[in-house]
């Protein structure tokens, strides 16, 4: 049984760029939420998808943005990007049937 | 806003030494408590949880009891073993739908 699985694994982006990261949740899974972890530091809260809209969103700047599919898949895009943009991004899908969060391996995104 | 604080690191232990990583909270209503853990290189894994006052959650030889009138959470292990060296983050959810973690504290166990 497979588990959350991201891509890519790592990336590097230039300033002002645009990036979009994956996320396939965990089979039987149809939530997905999306934490932002900097170096050194624990993961912050981007946003949470639900039945394909966004649920609850963290203290970031319009410039993070989602979508989730019919699927349960999503993705995270990030406009403009900014050197305080890298940093480990971890994707955590669950159900809404048991508590339960299974985290993925992280997509490690620097900006140069 | 709610928040977690847990010990800075590195804590660094010989292997069979006794292992306290203090967690404390600050919320406002009644929230569950997790310990998770982080290899290198990897996601994080949840390694034990708690969800109402004087819990004990236990997992792989860790322990930690949901202490409301201390508002902590510390993660014990009695003895540890070089492979428990990762990362652990102490985290709280609350009646929203996100997880708030700690800094985290990195663990180093010496042969």
């Amino acid at each position: 049984d497979a588990g959350v699985t991201q891509s890519p694994t790592h990336l590097i982006k230039t300033r002002g760029q645009q990036v979009t990261l994956r996320c396939s949740p965990k089979s039987g899974h149809d939530t997905v939420s999306w934490y932002q972890q900097a170096l050194g530091q624990g993961p912050q809260f981007i946003f949470q998808y639900y039945e394909e809209e966004e649920r609850q969103r963290g203290n970031f700047p319009d410039r993070f943005s989602g979508h989730q599919f019919p699927n349960y898949s999503s993705e995270l895009n990030v406009n403009a990007l900014l050197l305080g943009d890298s940093a480990l991004y971890l994707c955590a899908s669950s159900s809404r049937r048991a508590w339960g969060y299974t985290f993925g391996s992280g997509t490690r995104l620097t900006v140069v | 806003g709610d928040s977690v604080t847990q010990m800075e690191g590195p804590v660094t232990l010989s292997e069979e030494a006794f292992l306290t990583i203090n967690c404390t909270y600050t919320a406002t209503g009644y929230p569950s408590l997790f310990w998770y853990v982080q290899y290198p290189g990897e996601g994080l894994q949840l390694l034990l949880k708690a969800t109402k006052a004087d819990d004990k959650g236990s997992n792989k030889g860790f322990e930690a009891t949901y202490r409301k009138e201390t508002t902590s959470f510390h993660l014990e292990k009695g003895s540890v073993q070089v492979s428990d060296s990762a990362v652990y983050f102490c985290a709280l959810s609350d009646s929203s739908y996100k997880l708030i973690f700690g800094s985290g504290t990195r663990l180093l166990v010496r042969p």
